[in-house]
């Protein structure tokens, strides 16, 4: 069973740029879509981005090219770099593999954004 | 840019009951990549249905997803305890990827 688990700070200051990581276990990063999805407190899903095992990578237009979502050498872990962060950046992070009859979500991550 | 409505905001209903939830699309979609999620309070969403009609692993036959083109719709059959959730359609191809806004069950 692939299990996937969200890493890095809780507490970004405004203008600084928030980095989480995304372990993967049980697997490696080997076909699908590999994306960061976000939820601000009490809000829905927003796509973030997510690199497919060729490393291709693609992102929501509304985050202006402030999210950039890299793959580790290793092939079992994946990041996700939001640069000048502001309030509205505040939500649970998530690292999830989409695609197919399973997708495997992380527990989710809360990073506040605060000085 | 593809927008997806979901309809209605939310659904009261007691359990044992049917519940239909609907998922609009701005322009007409693949329906290979149509997908619905249930998420409860505190954690990560659940895939429960996958190109619109196919059930994820592990998923009860009291879910049925159906749809093409712009309309898709999820139906439970029969309301369980864990069912009285947040609900969510993605589309994911290629970089067109993006959540409705979400359709709560809840008890009435």
């Amino acid at each position: 069973q692939m299990h996937l688990q969200e890493s890095g700070p809780g507490l970004v200051k405004p203008s600084e740029t928030l980095s989480l990581t995304c372990t993967v276990s049980g697997g490696s990063i080997s076909s699908y879509y590999w994306s960061w999805i976000r939820q601000p407190p009490g809000k829905g899903l927003e796509w973030i981005g997510y690199i497919f095992y060729t490393g291709t990578t693609s992102y929501n237009p509304s985050l202006k090219s402030r999210a950039t979502i890299s793959m580790h050498t290793s092939k079992t872990q994946f990041s996700l770099r939001l640069s000048s962060v502001t309030a509205a950046d505040t939500a649970v992070y998530y690292c999830a593999r989409v695609g197919g009859a399973n997708s495997f979500w992380g527990q989710g991550t809360l990073v506040t954004v605060s000085s | 840019e593809i927008v997806l409505t979901q309809s209605p905001g939310t659904l009261s209903l007691s359990p044992g009951e049917r519940a239909t939830l609907s998922c609009r699309a701005s322009q007409s979609v693949t329906v290979s990549y149509v997908a619905w999620y249930r998420q409860t309070p505190g954690q990560a969403p659940r895939l429960l249905i996958y190109g619109a009609s196919n059930r994820a692993t592990g998923i009860p036959d009291r879910f049925s997803g159906s749809g093409s083109g712009t309309d898709f719709t999820l139906t439970i059959s029969r309301l369980e305890p864990e069912d009285f959730a947040m609900y969510y359609c993605q589309y994911y191809y290629t970089s067109q990827w993006t959540f409705g806004q979400g359709t709560k069950v809840e008890i009435k």
